[in-house]
């Protein structure tokens, strides 16, 4: 089955360091990839919509400069938490799926826990 | 608005018995379903969808949902539970007007008891 791969699984770090975590679709291409944010006990909240080689679509709340998306490949999304603060600290997943299938499930990369100190 | 309800926040049940995990959906037009799983400190792994077709959807583990579209309900079932079955469970419906996105609900946490 389709397997993405989200790297970092865990970073501690201190508060002001920027922070990059990557989304990787291994077997099919990605054309959106969903960054979400999942808070303890609670659902997942989806950040942004990125595609490739477009500017990712915000939700509401979401600051565009504070949570830098990039898109450059068909397999690869990254998301960078820029001059992370301890309020920053949380479960980050990425999804993605192959959008020629518009019925297709999304899969979910394992998850990035950010701990900020 | 399109949106999807779990009524239940956790779910008690003893193993080897019948489990059910609620979801009523409210979208305007066919939905696309989905139920997917969470262990800890993991990401979502895909169950089963109802996309058209058998309203009875078989999906992995042997775990299954049911359609209903008169309840607006696509709850999740299974006929005997295992310990291993403890997880969060969110049901999810597609967003149609953005054919990707998937709106998710707040979760049931499943406990099944040896």
């Amino acid at each position: 089955g389709a397997v993405v791969s989200q790297h970092p699984s865990r970073v501690i770090c201190k508060s002001g360091t920027s922070v990059k975590i990557e989304c990787r679709s291994l077997d099919f291409q990605a054309t959106t990839m969903f960054w979400y944010r999942q808070f303890p006990k609670q659902s997942l909240m989806l950040m942004a919509t990125s595609n490739e080689g477009s500017k990712a679509t915000y939700e509401q709340g979401v600051e565009k400069d504070k949570f830098l998306i990039n898109h450059a490949s068909l397999t690869l999304s990254t998301l960078t938490v820029t001059s992370a603060h301890p309020e920053d600290s949380s479960f980050y997943i990425c999804s993605a799926c192959d959008s020629q299938y518009s019925n297709q499930p999304q899969h979910f990369g394992d998850g990035t826990r950010l701990s900020i100190l | 608005a399109q949106s999807v309800a779990q009524p239940e926040d956790q779910v008690n049940v003893a193993e080897g018995n019948p489990l059910t995990v609620k979801c009523t959906y409210s979208v305007s037009g066919n939905p696309y379903l989905f139920w997917y799983v969470q262990y800890p400190n993991r990401g979502l792994q895909f169950l089963l969808k109802y996309i058209t077709g058998d309203n009875l959807v078989k999906g992995s583990y042997g775990f299954e949902a049911e359609f209903n579209k008169s309840q607006t309900s696509f709850h999740l079932k299974k006929p005997s539970a295992l310990v291993s079955d403890s997880a969060l469970y969110f049901c999810a419906v597609r967003d149609r007007r953005n054919t990707d996105k998937l709106i998710f609900g707040t979760g049931t946490r499943l406990q099944v008891f040896p």
